[in-house]
């Protein structure tokens, strides 16, 4: 079984501010985590994957986030927000074997105020 | 390329009725999936397919059925609408063939509005 828990229904932050988006996991094996980000209305784009290369992976829009085995944990990081930026961000988990689905966390609504 | 596309972008049912949503893609994907996305929960797998002729059932199944007859399409079936149906549906389609590593990619979802 695999699941994951997004600290922080909503986010508030400055432009130029430092981003920070919390996200735990739970998986019985290697996991694979993806930060996805939804604008207004839209679908969902991929912001970066972890597939078990580099710990410290790089998405678009300046994201990255960290991939913590010991902490169990995927937190997405940006330096400096901008008001474009303002969005409901989900982090998933997969893994190799079973239904190769992705499950969700329940999402973090980014505010950037001006 | 256009992706994932889903018909209608917004639909209102009576209780009862039953409709279609469409979900089409482009990219030659062997697997598609349908998710619906409630306020605070995530989005949450109802059905998915791993190939044409293939399905099987998500987390939340109850009310829907699917079919995959070609692997570009992939409609999802309300049979008889519920209120607790109300939600907004993206469909999602990826390769495949490298296990859970690869990317998924969304479309623009249908909003469904159930009186």
């Amino acid at each position: 079984a695999q699941s994951v828990t997004q600290l922080g229904s909503h986010v508030s932050v400055s432009e130029g501010a430092l981003v920070l988006l919390r996200c735990n996991y739970s998986s019985s094996v290697p996991p694979y985590l993806f930060w996805y980000v939804q604008y207004p209305n839209q679908g969902l784009q991929l912001l970066l994957k972890y597939t078990s290369a580099a710990t410290l992976v790089k998405g678009i829009n300046g994201f990255e986030a960290e991939f913590k085995k010991s902490e169990t944990s995927f937190h997405l990081t940006k330096p400096s927000a901008h008001m474009s930026d303002a969005a409901e961000y989900f982090c998933a988990v997969s893994s190799a074997g079973g239904r190769r689905a992705l499950t969700f966390g329940s999402g973090t609504r980014l505010q950037v105020q001006p | 390329n256009a992706g994932v596309t889903q018909t209608p972008k917004f639909q209102v049912l009576k209780t009862g009725q039953s409709m279609t949503l469409q979900c089409a893609q482009d990219m030659n994907h062997e697997y598609m999936s349908w998710y619906r996305q409630d306020p605070g929960m995530g989005l949450r797998l109802i059905h998915y397919s791993v190939g044409a002729g293939i399905t099987d059932q998500g987390e939340v199944p109850n009310g829907y059925n699917v079919s995959r007859s070609t692997t570009e399409d992939f409609p999802l079936r309300l049979l008889s609408a519920a209120p607790s149906q109300t939600s907004v549906y993206f469909c999602a389609s990826r390769p495949g063939l490298a296990g859970g590593q690869e990317t998924q990619y969304f479309g623009p979802g249908t909003r469904l509005l159930v009186l």
